[in-house]
């Protein structure tokens, strides 16, 4: 399943699935992005980062994409688990990378993920 | 170890009266970041403190939010005369001077009556 961020902020997906979150972000200057999962109630949990000088970046089960030349963030989940249910996030720093700014954030994606 | 604390993580208050809330952060981080973050959207930033000093206030809406963090560690959030548009999720969060990942807390959930 496909999102397109804030066209379609509601993604509902099959367990065992793929899931690929969207995000357009707007200062091409940011030079530091960061995605976090969110559960309700609970504050953001860190996911994944990727520096502007970098096309893609995993994890464990989690890739992020950036593509500078249209600001678009993408956050790939494989084989999505009823525990990835969540908003997702996707946060960019204005700082030099290394410093400590500032995030600016998205609006976020809801995952749903049936059992 | 301990990860980022707010307390309390529920206030409800009245219309003009002064809250505080309080932030603990990740022992030996030195960065400490105030959010605020209302029903259905991502959080907004609103005070960025490197040691003890204020390095970024630009997100404080107006001179009824004031924070501080004396010691360089424990932050509290201070709200005057609180409104109702002030009802949000309040998150705290804090980094290592070496990496830029923010750890956050639980938040605290403030209802202005």
């Amino acid at each position: 399943g496909e999102s397109v961020g804030l066209h379609l902020p509601t993604l509902s997906v099959q367990e065992g699935d793929n899931s690929i979150i969207n995000c357009a972000y707007s200062n091409s200057a940011s030079d530091y992005f960061i995605w976090y999962k969110q559960e309700s109630g609970k504050g953001p949990q860190f996911i994944i980062d990727i520096r502007s000088n970098m096309d893609k970046r995993q994890g464990q089960r989690v890739t992020v994409l950036l593509n500078k030349t249209v600001k678009h963030l993408s956050l790939q989940i494989a084989a999505t688990q009823p525990g990835d249910s969540a908003v997702y996030f996707c946060a960019e720093n204005e700082g030099r990378a290394g410093n400590n700014r500032k995030l600016i954030w998205g609006l976020g994606t809801s995952l749903a993920v049936n059992p | 170890g301990a990860g980022v604390s707010q307390t309390p993580s529920n206030k409800v208050t009245e219309k003009g009266k002064y809250v505080e809330l309080r932030c603990d952060p990740i022992s030996g981080h030195t960065a400490l970041y105030w959010y605020r973050q209302s029903l259905g959207q991502g959080p907004e930033f609103l005070i960025y403190f490197q040691g003890t000093g204020a390095a970024d206030d630009s997100g404080l809406p107006n001179d009824r939010f004031f924070a501080v963090r004396p010691e360089g560690s424990v932050s509290t959030l201070k709200i005057q005369r609180t409104e109702r548009g002030d009802s949000a999720m309040y998150l705290c969060a804090s980094s290592s001077a070496s990496y830029n990942e923010q750890f956050f807390g639980p938040g605290t959930r403030l209802t202005v009556l």
